[in-house]
């Protein structure tokens, strides 16, 4: 089946470490995304990529890097410097384009937790 | 810059009840609109669209319609069901070659028995 995996679905990190999340899909996108949901806030762009070794900030990139080395992978480094990392971080994909209908495909997400 | 307003939750209903779960958005140009429902510990998944004024989204018993005279895209379903518990979010695309939305904050329904 086609679809976009995270993992992993939880990680616990201690104060000044960085941590990555990755964020896997067959569904032969062109375009993928980095949201973070935090509750009563909805989804914040924190990354996207168009196209491979292309990406572009998002609204709240400060504290976060990516790399888009392959069509199918675009992992999301969580680094010391974000202030408040706890949060629940959603990977999406979408055709990108002029294809694109603006659907996003999302993955299960990852909830990373800051001890 | 571009926003989505929804109505605040939780909204909590009774089983067969009527649901609407208001939306407002503002934005430069001809947006399109979307519902996405996110259910306990999941991603976001698509319930329904439309992309231009005066068109109705629908999907598993929810619709949505395009009002550009309101800049809104309200949504409703007759008859509710405890499998509808869940986040939903209303969001807007302006640029439909970058893919970004802009979503609201999200609205959640529980449906009691």
């Amino acid at each position: 089946d086609g679809g976009i995996t995270q993992s992993p679905k939880y990680l616990f990190r201690k104060e000044g470490q960085n941590v990555t999340l990755s964020c896997e899909q067959n569904l032969n996108h062109d375009a993928m995304y980095w949201y973070r949901q935090d509750p009563g806030q909805g989804l914040r762009l924190i990354y996207y990529s168009q196209i491979v070794n292309d990406f572009q900030k998002g609204d709240i990139a400060e504290g976060y890097s990516v790399s888009r080395e392959k069509k199918e992978s675009f992992p999301l480094t969580v680094t010391s410097a974000q202030k408040n990392p706890t949060a629940f971080y959603l990977c999406a994909s979408s055709i990108g384009g002029l294809a694109n209908t603006g659907e996003l495909f999302f993955g299960e997400g990852s909830r990373l937790t800051v001890l | 810059g571009d926003s989505v307003t929804q109505m605040e939750g939780p909204v909590t209903l009774s089983e067969e009840a009527f649901l609407t779960i208001n939306c407002t958005y503002t934005a430069t140009g001809y947006p399109s609109l979307f519902w996405y429902v996110q259910y306990p510990g999941e991603g976001l998944q698509l319930l329904l669209k439309a992309t231009k004024a005066d068109d109705k989204g629908s999907n598993k018993g929810f619709e949505a319609t395009y009002r550009k005279e309101t800049t809104s895209f309200h949504l409703e379903k007759g008859s509710v069901q405890v499998s509808d518990s869940a986040v939903y979010f209303c969001a807007l695309s302006t640029s439909s070659n970058t893919g970004k939305l802009i979503f609201g904050q999200g609205t959640t329904l529980q449906v009691k028995p």
